[in-house]
């Protein structure tokens, strides 16, 4: 069964760099699905961040873009993300999902990692 | 980027229910679009793939549809754990796009 945990910081300064890690499980990173980002700041909707393919293709959504970085580490079977110069409107649930390509579909999902941005 | 609109934003309803979930789509998407439940303090969870297609485990009660660039969910005979928020995400172009979700209560 795929598995997919964040893990990182829960709280962050504004102006720093937010952080996070999905580790894969029972699945490998490199066999040929998409690797994705997604927050939900709370009592809000869902936002696409960004994704990464094998090989390291990478997608972001414009509105992050200037401040994100998607990397993957296959040797560990994981992926991380980096979000700069971060402000509370980057409080948010973030997730990390396995997308399939060319199926409409995210099938596996990280139970979600709150992350605040505070002094 | 393509906006997804989702209608209505909430409903009330009644356990035996036939419950109706409408996503529009500002632009041709073709099929790539999939449907998921939220329950409060979880993930996502995948529903239906592909604008029709019934994910591997989920309930036959739930099922999807496409008219153009309408989209449709729909829960026949609504059950108790189907009480939770739903969202379409569509695949067809960068950036992927998010409805903003109905949530079904209780009535």
């Amino acid at each position: 069964q795929v598995q997919l945990q964040e893990s990182g910081p829960g709280l962050v300064k504004p102006s720093e760099t937010l952080s996070l890690t999905c580790a894969v499980s029972g699945y490998s990173i490199s066999s040929g699905y998409y690797w994705d980002w997604i927050r939900q700041p709370p009592g809000k909707g869902l936002e696409w961040i960004g994704s990464i393919f094998q090989g390291g293709n990478t997608h972001y959504n414009p509105s992050l873009e200037s401040r994100v970085t998607i990397s993957v580490d296959a040797s560990k079977n994981l992926f991380s993300l980096n979000v700069a110069s971060v402000t509370a409107a980057d409080t948010a649930v973030y997730y990390c999902a396995r997308r399939i390509p060319v199926v409409a579909a995210c099938d596996f999902w990280g139970q979600g990692t709150l992350v605040t941005v505070s002094s | 980027a393509i906006q997804l609109t989702q209608s209505p934003s909430s409903l009330s309803a009644s356990v035996g229910d036939r419950v109706t979930i409408t996503c529009r789509a500002s632009q041709v998407i073709y099929n790539a679009l999939a449907w998921y439940q939220q329950r409060p303090g979880k993930p996502p969870n995948l529903l239906i793939y592909d604008a029709s297609s019934l994910e591997s485990g989920v309930p036959s009660r739930f099922s999807g549809s496409r008219s153009g660039t309408d989209f449709t969910l729909t829960i026949s005979n609504l059950q108790s754990e189907d009480f939770a928020t739903y969202y379409c995400q569509q695949f067809n172009s960068y950036p992927l796009t998010f409805g903003g979700g109905t949530k079904v209560e209780i009535k």
